[in-house]
């Protein structure tokens, strides 16, 4: 059971628009940056998101970030068939003196 | 360019010890965190734990700490996972990733690691 909750999957067709959620608390997402990562089949995982809403060089523009309170969502516009992968949400969680890093359980996106 | 090399796959019998490396290149190794990460077949991302090579401060998830072992040798540039006893329930993909401010990147391409009599 993942401190932050993750829909284990959602759909859509290609060139839709689809959005992830990531449901924490105010120990984790409500006071502490939120990442996303994009895991394509057999791959390791990849940086989509960084500091709530920011991309990496070279992350088109489909793939959006937000934050609000103790949820964060992903929206990716667009879709394409390359983008069927497992997305994960991940950010620190203060309720242990030392912290944590804590994933979502993961998303797999399907392209239909 | 800034990447993490991870050693290769292994195969292990329960109770044998095992040692995984993660070599970075292209940046400074000692200024940023490396974190170790499990993905156990089929399943999501879990965090074990984080290492700063400039001074080895550790941090490790309170799920794995007595299970394994981070450490890392900044002369080489490079990060350990250990485990002094393997069980079946090792058997998964470890992944390394360099933390900076908040968020992973870049990562290792990661080590299999099957753990069967």
């Amino acid at each position: 059971q993942s401190v932050l909750t993750q829909p284990p999957s959602v759909s859509a067709a290609p060139g839709q628009k689809v959005t992830i959620s990531c449901s924490g608390s105010s120990s984790n997402i409500g006071n502490n940056y939120v990442s996303w990562y994009q895991q394509l089949p057999g791959t390791a995982p990849k940086l989509l998101i960084y500091e709530n809403n920011k991309r990496p060089s070279g992350i088109p523009d489909r793939f959006s970030g937000s934050k609000s309170g103790t949820s964060a969502t992903l929206g990716i516009t667009g879709l394409q068939t390359g983008d069927e992968a497992d997305y994960y949400c991940g950010t620190w969680d203060s309720s242990l003196s030392a912290g944590l890093w804590v994933f979502g359980g993961g998303t797999k996106l399907t392209v239909l | 360019e800034v990447q993490l090399v991870q050693s290769g796959a292994e195969v292990k019998k329960p109770g044998e010890s095992l040692k995984i490396s993660c070599k970075g290149s292209g940046y400074s190794f000692t200024s940023y965190w490396i974190g170790w990460v499990r993905q156990m077949p089929g399943k999501g991302l879990e965090w074990m734990g984080i290492i700063y090579p400039g001074d080895s401060d550790t941090r490790y998830s309170p799920s794995f700490q007595g299970q394994v072992t981070i450490s890392a040798d900044k002369s080489i540039s490079t990060a350990y996972l250990q485990w002094s006893s393997l069980k079946a329930s090792d058997t998964a993909m470890y992944y390394c990733a360099t933390y900076d401010k908040s968020w992973f990147d870049p990562w290792g391409q990661g080590t299999l690691v099957t753990v069967s009599s």
